[in-house]
């Protein structure tokens, strides 16, 4: 099964802080990786695919780069309605696996 | 608009059986895979299995940890997909979500969930 590791799995930011998020994968995915945004009690959204597609009706301020084993997400200026947990998921091989979340809380 | 709405889920005890629906509109159905993903009270995602379209057979994938016990199906008619869980363990207490599964683009509508409790 491929592992993904985010880090960090806390962040404390604030508005208007440039955040970055990693997501390590076992085993080289290419560019096979989602991301999605999930706040309390709420479904996820996803945000990004292929790495770093903008999903529709997603900020610009949202993007995601890399590929192979190592990806990020970065959000260029935080803002309140960000806060939330971020996870990241492969898409590559079966078992599908998501990352353990990147909970983003203000400072 | 897209819609997927879960139901079904409710208190059962260890060892019971359960079966979840997710009904879609707003898209053609039959097109698309389906997956449904589950969430531990305070804990991450977790895949659980996949249903694939008509064009696939229909073939399914699953979890190692609910392998055997669950098993997905769909019914195109009534664009509905199922999730029936037997020998239901603590461990799959859970908020179950089905998803539509653009594949490598990722799952790009979600359900709300439903909440499964596995106790005595």
């Amino acid at each position: 099964d491929i592992q993904l590791t985010q880090s960090p799995s806390f962040l404390s930011a604030s508005v208007g802080d440039r955040v970055t998020i990693t997501c390590r994968a076992s085993q080289d995915i290419s560019s096979n990786l989602a991301w999605y945004q999930q706040k309390p009690g709420k479904a996820p959204n996803l945000l990004i695919y292929t790495a770093s597609t903008l999903q529709s009706g997603v900020p610009s301020r949202f993007s995601g780069s890399g590929s192979g084993t190592e990806f990020t997400l970065t959000i260029s200026s935080l803002q309140p309605e960000d806060f939330a947990t971020y996870y990241c998921q492969q898409l590559n091989s079966y078992p599908l696996t998501f990352g353990g979340g990147t909970k983003v809380e203000i400072k | 608009e897209v819609q997927l709405v879960e139901s079904g889920g409710g208190l059962v005890q260890p060892g019971g059986s359960l079966r979840l629906s997710c009904a879609a509109s707003g898209f053609t159905f039959s097109d698309h895979h389906m997956d449904w993903v589950r969430q531990a009270p305070g804990k991450g995602l977790e895949w659980v299995g996949r249903s694939r379209k008509k064009g696939k057979n229909y073939a399914t994938e699953y979890a190692a940890s609910v392998k055997g016990r669950f098993t997905i199906s769909r019914d195109d008619s009534k664009t509905s997909l199922y999730l029936q869980m037997n020998s239901l363990k603590t461990e799959d207490t859970a908020a179950y979500y089905c998803a539509r599964d653009s594949m490598m683009y990722g799952f790009d509508y979600w359900g709300l969930g439903t909440l499964v409790t596995v106790s005595s």
